[in-house]
C-alpha cells in the first residue's frame, strides 16, 4: 500500500523545536522529490518546503527559511522537518507529500494524513 | 494573503456546472504549470488536476482544467454531492517557491 506516516508534532512553546518525521512506503521514495505543506486551524495549504529525491537541493517559504530545515534519509525511507524557533503562528497540521516526477513539479499525487504541531505558552 | 488569488466560495446544484478561477501573475501562473487539489473535509489533499489540464487516473473526467495568460479555471460538470469540498489552485512561482491560493469552498445545493 501506498502510503506517507508523519509523526512528531506536539505541543511547544515559543521559541522551542520540533522535529518531524514523514514515514514512506509503496512507492518508489528515492525517485522522488519530497514536501511539506502545512494548514492553520480553518485556513487554507501553505507550502513550506521540498527536498529533491537525492537530498541535494532543497527550497523554503520565506516565513520559515532559517528557521526550519528540510532533509531525508533514503536509506530509511523517511523525510524530516526540523523546526527551530517556533512561533505561535506556525501552529499547524502539517502534511508530507510526494511528487512523481510524471506530475510535474507540483504535482503532490501521495499524501500523509498530517501531524498536529501547536506552539503555545 | 495569498499571491494566487481564488474567490472564497462557489455553488451548484447537482448537474450543473461549475467553475472557479484562480488568478496569479507573470512569475508564476503565467510561466509554470498550474495544479489543483481537492481536499473534503477532515482529510489531506488529494490531486485532482496536473500540469495545467491534466487528470490523474482515477479523477472523473467531470473534472476540467485550463489556464490563459496568468489565469486559470478548474471546472466541475455533472455536479455532485461528493464534490462538495474545498480547491486549492497551486503553481510554482519563479522566486523558488510554491504557491497554493486561499481555496473554494464548494457548495452542492
Amino acid at each position: 500500500e501506498v502510503q506517507l506516516v508523519e509523526s512528531g508534532g506536539g505541543l511547544v512553546q515559543p521559541g522551542g523545536s520540533l522535529r518531524l518525521s514523514c514515514a514512506a512506503s509503496g512507492f518508489s521514495f528515492t525517485n522522488n522529490w519530497m514536501h511539506w505543506v502545512r494548514q492553520a486551524p480553518g485556513k487554507g495549504l501553505v507550502w513550506v518546503s521540498r527536498v529533491k529525491s537525492d537530498g541535494s537541493s532543497t527550497d523554503y517559504a520565506d516565513s520559515v527559511k532559517g528557521r526550519f530545515t528540510i532533509s531525508r534519509d533514503n536509506a530509511k525511507n523517511t523525510l524530516y522537518l526540523q523546526m527551530n524557533s517556533l512561533r505561535v503562528d506556525d501552529t499547524a497540521v502539517y502534511y508530507c507529500a510526494s511528487v512523481t516526477l510524471w506530475f510535474g513539479e507540483l504535482g503532490m499525487d501521495v499524501w500523509g494524513k498530517g501531524t498536529t504541531v501547536i506552539v503555545s505558552s | 494573503q495569498s499571491v494566487l488569488t481564488q474567490p472564497p466560495s462557489a455553488s451548484g446544484t447537482p448537474g450543473q456546472r461549475v467553475t472557479m478561477s484562480c488568478s496569479g501573475s507573470s512569475s508564476n501562473i503565467g510561466s509554470n504549470y498550474v495544479y489543483w487539489y481537492q481536499q473534503l473535509p477532515g482529510t489531506a489533499p488529494k490531486l485532482v488536476i496536473y500540469r495545467d489540464n491534466q487528470r490523474p487516473s482515477g479523477v472523473p473526467d467531470r473534472f476540467s482544467g485550463s489556464k490563459s495568460g496568468t489565469s486559470a479555471s478548474l471546472a466541475i460538470s455533472g455536479l455532485r454531492s461528493e464534490d462538495e469540498a474545498d480547491y486549492y489552485c497551486a503553481a510554482w512561482d519563479d522566486n523558488l517557491s510554491a504557491l497554493f491560493g486561499g481555496g473554494t469552498k464548494l457548495t452542492v445545493l
